[in-house]
Formats: structure tokens, C-alpha cells, sequence
């Protein structure tokens, strides 16, 4: 069983809506990460967030918001998205921010976008 | 050149038999190597970390690291079908926040036939 808990496991909202994923993890760790991941593709890093820090991969676009409540929670909000973002969302954490790349992931949120 | 490179195979193994998966980065400043298995359909799940040249065992699995040569392998002894996965070499350095320098390959594809 994983520690790191996605809401919904599926979603299929169309370009208009607004929906978002959710992230939730009991280990204690300080960094929380959403990837996203098309088939056959490796997880590609959208942000991070460690000891209150967000990242941004400065190419995810703005139609993809993160909020971070607490340091046990991250979401993921998404406003008028497109086709193509149909995905696997990952969310993950690790213990510390530092370069140790030892990541928990959640078992994802699949993502369809008609 | 990607920044790390994997054979995408797909590699069948016989069962019982040793699995190689290879794995090359271009970045010297790496500090910090990992191996996730990912069945289909679900998510990544570390199975190695490895951050000093040499071998590293755990149980079947053994990782090797060759900072010179730029490469770090994963060797899979007794293969079994359950080993059938999807393994992603994942290489790191220390980025400003922490593990958003952490870059993943394309993935290998292995497949144990019994």
C-alpha cells in the first residue's frame, strides 16, 4: 500500500471545467513533486515544493496551478486545459529537498481532457 | 546527446537467467543514481539508489556505478516474470530547492518469458 494517496484515481473533464487533483502523504517528508507522464514517456517534472519553496518547470503552462496547504498536501488545480494534457499525474514525495532523488510516488491520477 | 540514455528494448530475459539493463548520463556533475521499476499502468517504484562507484546488492538486484564512464547498470539475477516492467534510470544533481534537477531516462522495457 502506498503512503502517498491521489485523489481521484480518474478524471475526465472537458476544456471548460475546472477540477483538481489532490495529494496527500503520512511520512513526514518535507518535499512534495506533480509529474505528469504520457504513455510510453517518462515522468516529466511540473513543480516542486520543499520547505515552502515551489519550483516551476518554466514549461508547464498556466492552465496547471499548484497550491500547497501544508507540507502533507499538495494539489494540483486545473482550469481550461487541452487534449494533449490527457496524462498520468504523478504526485510524489521525499524525505528532504536535497539531491537524494528518492521519490514515493502515489499511484496517479489519469487524466482525460475531451 | 539526451541527458540520459537508456536502450528502450524491448529485452526479453529467459527465466532464471540474468537481466542487464543499462543505463548513460551526460551531466559529470551527477551525484546520485536510481532505478525505478514501473509496471504498466502503474507508477514508478524505487528499487535501487546508488551515489559511490562500485556495486551495490539488495536481494537479486544489483546496481553498478561508473562515474569515469558515465554509466550505471542494473543487474537482475534469477529473473522472474514478475520482473517484467518497465525499469527508469533516474540521475540527479543538487538543484536550488532540492530533486528538480533529478532527470529520468526513457525507460527500459523487460520482459521475463518463462
Amino acid at each position: 500500500d502506498t503512503e502517498v494517496t491521489q485523489t481521484p484515481k480518474h478524471l475526465v473533464m472537458g476544456m471548460t471545467n475546472k477540477k483538481s487533483l489532490k495529494c496527500e502523504q503520512h511520512m513526514g517528508h518535507r518535499a512534495m513533486y506533480w509529474y505528469k507522464q504520457k504513455a510510453k514517456k517518462p515522468p516529466e517534472l511540473m513543480f516542486v515544493y520543499s520547505y515552502e519553496k515551489l519550483s516551476i518547470n518554466e514549461s508547464v503552462p498556466s492552465r496547471f496551478s499548484p497550491e500547497c496547504p501544508n507540507s502533507s498536501l499538495l494539489n494540483l488545480h486545473l482550469h481550461a486545459l487541452q487534449p494533449e494534457d490527457s496524462a498520468l499525474y504523478l504526485c510524489a514525495s521525499s524525505f528532504s529537498g536535497g539531491a537524494t532523488g528518492e521519490l514515493f510516488f502515489g499511484e496517479g491520477s489519469r487524466l482525460t481532457v475531451l | 546527446q539526451k541527458e540520459v540514455e537508456q536502450n528502450s528494448g524491448p529485452l526479453s530475459v529467459p527465466e532464471g537467467a540474468i537481466a542487464s539493463l543499462n543505463c548513460t548520463y551526460s551531466d559529470r556533475g551527477s551525484q546520485s543514481f536510481f532505478w525505478y521499476r514501473q509496471y504498466s499502468g502503474k507508477s514508478p517504484e524505487l528499487i535501487m539508489s546508488i551515489y559511490s562507484n562500485g556495486d551495490k546488492e539488495d536481494g537479486r538486484f544489483t546496481a553498478q556505478l561508473n562515474k569515469a564512464s558515465q554509466y550505471v547498470s542494473l543487474l537482475i539475477r534469477d529473473s522472474q516474470p514478475s520482473d517484467s516492467a518497465t525499469y527508469l534510470c533516474a540521475v540527479n544533481r543538487r538543484g536550488d530547492i532540492g530533486n528538480e534537477k533529478l532527470t529520468f531516462g526513457t525507460g527500459t522495457r523487460l520482459t521475463i518469458i518463462p
